[in-house]
């Protein structure tokens, strides 16, 4: 089955970016999702990226897409210090039409 | 984006006793709908998957006697935890899938039985 695998931590300063990686072994993986989650709160869908894409913008977040390295990456702008959270990946497969989660990346932003 | 709601966020119960979560989408018909479990500090645990007015698949080791889900409608997936023990407690969330790619999560219900 599919396994997706992320760090567990990354630190960073206000101000800078972040890049969050993710691996995944699906290679029929159709869309790949970056979620986030604050303490206590259920996930919010940051936002994902079909896999024939390579690249996707959304204000502050660029996702990349390396599907030969099977590689994700999330990277955020100028990170704040409300950007400190859990950040998941997931892959989604038709086959077995359900997301995969990867373990979590903890980000923390520093003054 | 779109909103899922979950009722109660936070249940106390005792040992022996059943809980019953709600699952809504607010503002679009999911056709599928998820059911998670999250210990803490690690990822989500897919429990099973639900299909509008058809039984639910359970993934491997979910006992579906125990964890009784039920998705009567469009916008609505109701999850039963039977005879409740202390090794139940845990963060349940629910995700909604739409007819497009997006799959939404609500904010998680925190079951603690004591």
């Amino acid at each position: 089955g599919e396994d997706v695998e992320q760090s567990l931590f990354l630190s960073v300063r206000e101000g800078d970016s972040s890049v969050i990686n993710c691996t995944y072994t699906d290679s029929s993986s159709t869309y790949l999702y970056w979620y986030k989650q604050e303490p206590g709160a259920g996930l919010q869908l940051l936002t994902y990226i079909f896999s024939n894409m390579d690249m996707k913008q959304d204000q502050r977040l660029t996702v990349l897409l390396n599907k030969k390295d099977k590689h994700l990456s999330l990277r955020i702008a100028d990170t704040q210090t409300g950007d400190s959270a859990i950040y998941f990946c997931a892959a989604y497969t038709g086959t077995a039409s359900k997301l995969t989660f990867g373990t979590g990346t903890r980000l923390q932003v520093t003054l | 984006g779109a909103v899922v709601s979950q009722h109660p966020s936070r249940v106390i119960c005792k040992s022996g006793t059943s809980v019953k979560i709600e699952c809504r989408s607010l503002d679009f018909q999911a056709t599928t709908m998820f059911w998670y479990r999250q210990f803490p500090k690690k990822s989500l645990m897919l429990m099973a998957t639900s299909n509008e007015g058809s039984k639910a698949t359970y993934e491997q080791g979910v006992e579906k006697d125990k964890f009784l889900i039920n998705h009567a409608s469009l916008t609505l997936s109701t999850l039963t935890v039977t005879s409740a023990h202390p090794e139940d407690s845990s963060f349940y969330i629910c995700s909604a899938r739409g007819p497009g790619a997006e799959q939404y999560f609500g904010p998680g219900t925190r079951l603690t039985v004591t």
